[in-house]
């Protein structure tokens, strides 16, 4: 079954630390992929997509993802945190030119920043 | 341009109850997805709308139905209300619709407690 899988729950990072957020999907062709922020009491933000080309995306406030075909991770980074960055984080995939594709999230990191 | 826009933001209802709750999209966006959030299960698709069709269901039983009208704003409908079916419930709108890896706009979602 296809599956988008965050092995972290919750990660603790100290202020100016750097980050990295994992995800791993299981699918046959090469998803879209997604990444995206929701802050207590929101919906959610769009950090940054990969469709295809360049395996490193810019996104906005900071953040990169890298996608790695041979490990069907796309593993998102930030140099260095910044308080206002504690939120959860969701990685999501939709099949690539399906017909009826349905964006799946996994199941969100949660990140909490020390001062 | 205003965001995705949905009403009411919190609600209490009673088992066995219905509720409806409603979705703006963004200007101009004919897909509209809804999402049902909880914290053991995460994020659950629960269909999606483009040009009043719906386009793809998730797995949520009969009770959960939805419609999109021609000005693409939309409602979902929950009959006899469960206590499981208390959740935040996300509407996000979409120009392109997810099959075709378009951006999802989420609203702050409809926060619905069944008692």
């Amino acid at each position: 079954a296809q599956s988008v899988t965050q092995p972290d729950i919750h990660i603790t990072v100290s202020e100016g630390a750097s980050l990295e957020l994992r995800c791993n999907y299981s699918y046959g062709a090469t998803p879209y992929l997604f990444w995206y922020v929701q802050s207590p009491g929101q919906g959610l933000q769009l950090l940054l997509k990969y469709f295809s080309g360049d395996t490193l995306v810019q996104g906005i406030k900071g953040f990169e993802a890298e996608f790695k075909r041979s490990q069907s991770s796309f593993n998102l980074r930030k140099p260095s945190v910044h308080w206002s960055d504690a939120a959860e984080y969701f990685c999501a995939v939709v099949l690539y030119g399906g017909s009826q594709g349905n964006l799946i999230f996994g199941k969100g990191t949660k990140l909490s920043v020390k001062p | 341009k205003a965001g995705v826009t949905q009403t009411p933001r919190y609600l209490i209802k009673t088992r066995g109850q219905q509720v409806t709750l409603s979705c703006s999209p963004i200007s101009g966006h004919r897909s509209v997805s809804w999402y049902q959030q909880t914290p053991g299960q995460g994020l659950q698709f629960l269909f999606e709308y483009f040009s009043e069709t719906q386009r793809n269901k998730g797995n949520f039983p009969g009770r959960f139905s939805g419609r999109q009208f021609s000005n693409s704003r939309s409602e979902m409908n929950v009959s006899t209300l469960e206590l499981g079916d208390s959740a935040l419930y996300l509407c996000a709108s979409s120009l392109l619709g997810t099959h075709a890896g378009g951006e999802l706009f989420f609203g702050e979602g409809s926060r619905l407690t069944v008692l």
